[in-house]
């Protein structure tokens, strides 16, 4: 299993859907995970922390599965200010303990 | 408060060039990291630092050099460019705490083209 894996999409949904991306994760060490929103040519912004078993913040929440070694960000009623990209990310443990993993990101289009 | 900032925001290089990009933060926090992203491959980590005076290599290093002689400032240098260094170059900051706040700070990134 590769560090931090993520479908890379492009996920089209019409206003107002639902939408569920999924992210696994190779180290069964890790505690923390994020997610980051990333628009086109800008720069990644935190959108989520994931430390316990889940974590929600309006439209948005995001679960964690650390028996499957996957966590997930819903995002209900979608708007069009949703599209962006959004990045998995995964601090690793032990001697690279500094460094975070990101994965390659799920790009994400919200149709009028 | 200014977060991370990055100069120079674009650059076009010709091979062989050399040239360093600046990341400074006003935030006091102890790691730093560059990462380069190209379509398709994600961020990659180039090298980053743990405190002033230290630095370390990433994914992918070659090619690059860091310096970190003041704790707010993070220099990335290309000794000689090449074409494969095309890329947007991402500074990122952060605390060394572990948990829910191990959150990276992002400067808003450095267009470079290397002809």
């Amino acid at each position: 299993r590769k560090e931090v894996e993520q479908d890379p999409g492009p996920f089209n949904v019409p206003e107002g859907a639902t939408v569920a991306f999924n992210c696994t994760y190779s180290n069964s060490a890790s505690q923390s995970f994020f997610w980051y929103r990333q628009d086109c040519r800008k720069e990644p912004k935190l959108l989520m922390s994931v430390y316990s078993s889940g974590n929600e913040d309006g439209r948005f929440t995001a679960q964690l599965n650390r028996a499957s070694q996957y966590i997930s960000l819903l995002i209900r009623d979608s708007k069009l200010s949703d599209s962006a990209t959004y990045l998995c990310v995964v601090p690793r443990s032990g001697a690279g303990s500094y460094q975070l993993t990101f994965g390659k990101g799920t790009k994400l289009s919200v149709i009028p | 408060n200014a977060g991370v900032t990055q100069t120079p925001k674009f650059r076009v290089l010709k091979t062989g060039q050399s040239m360093t990009l600046l990341c400074a933060q006003d935030m006091n926090h102890e790691y730093m990291y560059w990462y380069r992203q190209d379509p398709g491959m994600g961020l990659r980590l180039i090298h980053y630092s743990v405190g002033e005076g230290t630095t370390a290599k990433g994914e992918v290093p070659d090619g690059y050099n860091v310096s970190r002689l003041k704790k707010q400032n993070f220099l990335l240098g290309l000794e000689s460019a090449a074409p494969s260094q095309t890329s947007v170059y991402f500074c990122a900051s952060r605390r060394p705490d572990r948990g829910p706040n191990e959150k990276l700070f992002f400067g808003s990134g450095t267009q470079l083209s290397v002809l």
